[in-house]
């Protein structure tokens, strides 16, 4: 199977602190997505984002596909960012999610 | 309208109960997934249906029998569980299996007892 490493594991903000996240993985891949998951369960879509890069509001992301990993940036990180952050790659038409960052914001 | 739809949202049953989980999308999405998710931990892939037939079974005891009655609505029957399948259960559609975003339930939080 393929391999897909997140790191940090666990990342503690300030409010209004930037970071970046990153996503490794050991093959090449169909696509890429990012998820937030809230406290709730729920996965909420960022980006889908095969190569390149995409923005939307105070996120971005990268993906560099022929060097196997993507970076998330989030900007002026607010309380409500909290939550696990998970890429997931679609190899061989499954999805592999990543094994996560977990981000606490504190005020 | 991105929305997938579970339901229910929670659900508690006993290790002889039979129950079921039921998720539906209106996006026209042909492939439709069954993930399982453990505390702490990344979600699993279970099942996978493309065009109303199961493409992949990741080894999944028989207890847990996925059923895809039509491109709308896919199905997770549950018989027999034990108490480690007590996870949260995500249901996921793409347009087609492969290569393509895939959206996501808000889950099923199971506790088998």
């Amino acid at each position: 199977g393929i391999q897909v490493e997140q790191s940090p594991p666990d990342l503690i903000l300030q409010e209004g602190a930037n970071s970046t996240l990153r996503c490794n993985f050991s093959d090449s891949v169909n696509n890429l997505q990012w998820f937030h998951q809230n406290p709730w369960g729920q996965l909420i879509n960022l980006f889908y984002i095969p190569s390149g890069t995409k923005q939307n509001g105070r996120l971005s992301a990268t993906t560099v596909a022929t060097e196997r990993y993507s970076l998330l940036y989030i900007s002026s990180s607010q309380t409500t960012d909290s939550g696990v952050y998970f890429c997931a790659v679609d190899y061989f038409n499954q999805f592999y999610f990543g094994t996560g960052t977990s981000l606490t914001v504190i005020p | 309208d991105t929305e997938v739809t579970q339901t229910p949202k929670h659900l508690v049953m006993g290790m002889t109960n039979k129950k079921s989980l039921k998720c539906e999308q209106h996006m026209g999405h042909r492939a439709m997934y069954w993930y399982k998710q453990k505390a702490k931990k990344p979600p699993e892939l279970m099942f996978v249906y493309s065009y109303e037939k199961l493409s992949i079974n990741e080894s999944v005891p028989s207890r847990f029998s996925p059923e895809c009655p039509n491109s709308s609505l896919l199905n997770l029957h549950l018989h027999a569980l034990q108490p480690e399948d007590s996870a949260l259960y995500l249901c996921a559609s793409s347009q087609a299996a492969g290569g393509v975003e895939a959206f996501f339930g808000q889950g099923t939080r199971l506790t088998v007892v």
